[in-house]
């Protein structure tokens, strides 16, 4: 599969416990983005890498959440000390860049994140 | 701030009647405007999309239009089919890295 995959796909967790998901793109992709998805809503904009470098975070996101691409590929997002309002699914995508914007991006199947 | 508003929130057509959804966007800079398709369970898919510099687009049964003096961009679906049916997500970007996405419009093609 060479399209864009998230692990794990489903995580139960308990209040006041760390998360961390993991976000592999499509391998030549050079941007990689965060996105919150709640029941009834659109995709909400949580970060944004581009190769290594984090270059904006949404000012929703709280000083719980970091996200990582450490070496320009994969990526991680850690929430610590989860609340309730956690509780959603976890979209990442990716998209290439190359001589200027580009802008298509391609969505993994999500990371479901329930808090209890 | 950025807002990105899509009406309907539900739409329902009978098969083989052509469906409209329509958005507008609050950010002038906004240059590309992307439509998603989301099937129950599964991950949004891109199925058309508009740069600033096109009035229009067509791809078989789907077409957008762009109307950037009014903010406003549509999609449009002819001959609907039930296999059409799924959540969809219209979107605007300023040509960097930051995507606004619509409240989505739930989409039931009655067979």
């Amino acid at each position: 599969d060479t399209g864009v995959s998230q692990n794990p796909r489903h995580k139960i967790t308990k209040r006041g416990q760390n998360v961390t998901f993991r976000c592999d793109p499509i391998s030549e992709h050079n941007r990689l983005y965060w996105y919150r998805q709640t029941l009834g809503q659109g995709p909400e904009f949580l970060t944004y890498f581009q190769n290594e470098a984090q270059l904006e975070k949404s000012r929703l996101l709280s000083d719980r959440f970091s996200a990582e691409r450490p070496k320009g590929s994969f990526s991680t997002l850690e929430i610590q000390r989860t609340e309730q309002g956690d509780s959603a699914m976890y979209l990442c995508a990716s998209s290439l860049a190359v001589g200027g914007p580009s802008y298509e991006q391609y969505f993994g199947p999500g990371t479901r994140l329930t808090v209890t | 701030g950025e807002n990105v508003e899509q009406h309907p929130s539900t739409l329902s057509v009978q098969e083989g009647d052509s469906a409209v959804i329509k958005c507008t966007y609050s950010d002038s800079a906004s240059n590309y405007f992307p439509w998603y398709k989301q099937e129950l369970g599964k991950r949004p898919q891109l199925i058309i999309d508009i740069r600033s510099n096109v009035g229009e687009k067509k791809d078989q049964r789907i077409a957008v239009t762009l109307n950037k003096t009014a903010k406003h961009f549509s999609l449009h679906i002819t001959e609907t089919q039930p296999e059409d049916s799924a959540v969809y997500f219209c979107a605007a970007n300023t040509g960097g890295f930051k995507t606004i996405f619509g409240a989505g419009t739930r989409l039931f093609v009655k067979a």
